[in-house]
């Protein structure tokens, strides 16, 4: 299947610290979408990119759609406490003509585990 | 809307049991799909759904199935529970914002715990 690289795996930042983090891939992506999953729950969609170029906020979130349509970052700037969490990145390959699940299956990274020292 | 939900919340098998994940979505979205999510691993598609009455495999269907009878529901059934299943199970529905640009933006329940003993 698709391959998504998702980096960094982890972070260790303080407080008040921006956080920066990014997904690439071999493929062309639809859309990028960024979710937060905290412990025990589900994951929550924060921003979704649906250009490439397309630059997006959320609060102190900004999350960016690759011009080539490969990769995503999504930045978080003053870093609090309920930042933690995981944060996925996840992409949706462009409709294939010969089926509709094509055009909303995602393809997810693995990942970025973000821990706030305050 | 309660989006989508999932029950049970926290569940214990033993070797060989069967059970049935039950999933909800009240938002009338024709796309539906499970994953399963294990450390270090990310979220893995199991099955899916693009309607009522449609299914199909995912990444990793062995030892699960599925149906859809109604668009609100999507049963995920263990036929008999493997200690290799303990994972957490997450529910997902999806619809197209445009039928135009077919962007697609997915929405999670809070997912079951799933033990195998």
């Amino acid at each position: 299947g698709q391959q998504l690289n998702q980096s960094p795996q982890s972070m260790f930042i303080q407080e008040g610290e921006d956080v920066s983090m990014n997904c690439t891939s071999s493929s062309i992506f639809n859309t990028w979408l960024w979710y937060k999953q905290e412990p025990g729950e589900g994951p929550v969609l924060l921003i979704a990119l649906y250009k490439a170029g397309e630059l997006t906020s959320n609060g102190r979130l900004t999350a960016q759609f690759g011009i080539t349509r490969k990769d995503s970052f999504l930045n978080i700037s003053a870093s609090i406490p309920s930042d933690v969490g995981i944060y996925f990145c996840a992409g949706q390959l462009p409709r294939r003509a010969d089926s509709g699940a094509g055009s909303y299956q995602l393809t997810f990274g693995k990942g970025t585990k973000l821990s706030v020292i305050p | 809307n309660a989006g989508v939900t999932q029950t049970p919340k926290f569940q214990v098998l033993k070797t060989g049991q069967s059970m049935t994940l039950q999933c909800a979505q009240d938002m009338n979205h024709e796309y539906m799909s499970w994953y399963r999510q294990d450390p270090g691993m990310g979220l893995r598609l199991i099955h899916y759904s693009v309607g009522a009455g449609i299914t199909d495999q995912g990444e990793v269907p062995n030892g699960y199935n599925v149906s859809r009878s109604t668009t609100e529901d999507f049963p995920l059934r263990l036929l008999s529970a493997a200690p290799s299943q303990t994972s957490v199970y997450f529910c997902a529905s999806s619809y197209h914002r445009s039928r135009r640009t077919m962007n697609t933006e997915a929405f999670f329940g809070q997912g079951t715990r799933l033990t195998v003993v």
